[in-house]
């Protein structure tokens, strides 16, 4: 089993609509949580982290669920600057130890 | 504030050859990971530095090796590149309890 799984992809939806991410880690002892974006050719960059509470920025919501090792994104009103690369990353501490990414989920945005 | 710098951004080796990567890491920070992402793939974890010592190593072969100096700035290297080397390289810096920051890569591919 992979450290951290994610939906296949590529999404394909309109602009406005919601779309899901979704994504499973593997190592109970993971600490910190993590969505990163990456544009083609880019380097990730982080788009929000993600706590028990769930949080939201805008349009953005991440939800952790530690007792199923699930975590989500959602993004509302999809906008066509939304099209990326998608990435679900965990970490066992929050400490300098190192990322585990998942693959990715691309994502386009349609006009 | 400078953020992290990686070069050369693309390179072309033949198979066999030797290459090094540089990264200045974003001021302040004291820890250097390097990661490998391959077409399609999620980053993986290559190895990170901690005030010049190794501290946390991935699933690779000891043909990839790495140095950081007193500045925090680092340096991978690859002996006997095989095509499957061909991948962007990242760089990231963080100090402890800080998130990381990624440069913008070295597109390297072995012919």
């Amino acid at each position: 089993r992979k450290e951290v799984e994610q939906d296949p992809g590529p999404f394909n939806v309109p602009e406005g609509a919601t779309v899901a991410f979704n994504c499973t880690y593997s190592n109970s002892a993971s600490q910190s949580f993590f969505w990163y974006r990456q544009d083609c050719r880019k380097e990730p960059k982080l788009l929000m982290s993600v706590y028990s509470s769930g949080n939201e920025d805008g349009r953005f919501t991440a939800q952790l669920n530690r007792a199923s090792q699930y975590i989500s994104l959602l993004i509302r009103d999809s906008k066509l600057s939304d099209s990326a690369t998608y990435l679900c990353v965990v970490n066992l501490s929050s400490g300098n130890t190192p990322l585990v990414f998942g693959k990715g989920t691309r994502l386009s945005v349609i006009a | 504030e400078t953020g992290v710098t990686q070069s050369p951004t693309h390179l072309i080796k033949t198979r066999g050859q030797q290459v090094t990567l540089r990264c200045s890491s974003q001021s302040g920070h004291n820890t250097v990971s390097w990661y490998q992402q391959a077409l399609g793939q999620g980053p993986q974890f290559i190895f990170q530095y901690y005030r010049e010592e190794e501290n946390g190593r991935g699933n690779f072969p000891p043909r990839f090796s790495g140095l950081q100096f007193p500045n925090y700035s680092s340096e991978l290297n690859v002996n006997a590149l095989e095509l499957d080397d061909s991948a962007l390289y990242l760089c990231a810096s963080t100090q402890t309890g800080i998130g990381y920051t990624f440069g913008s890569g070295t597109r390297l591919t072995v012919v």
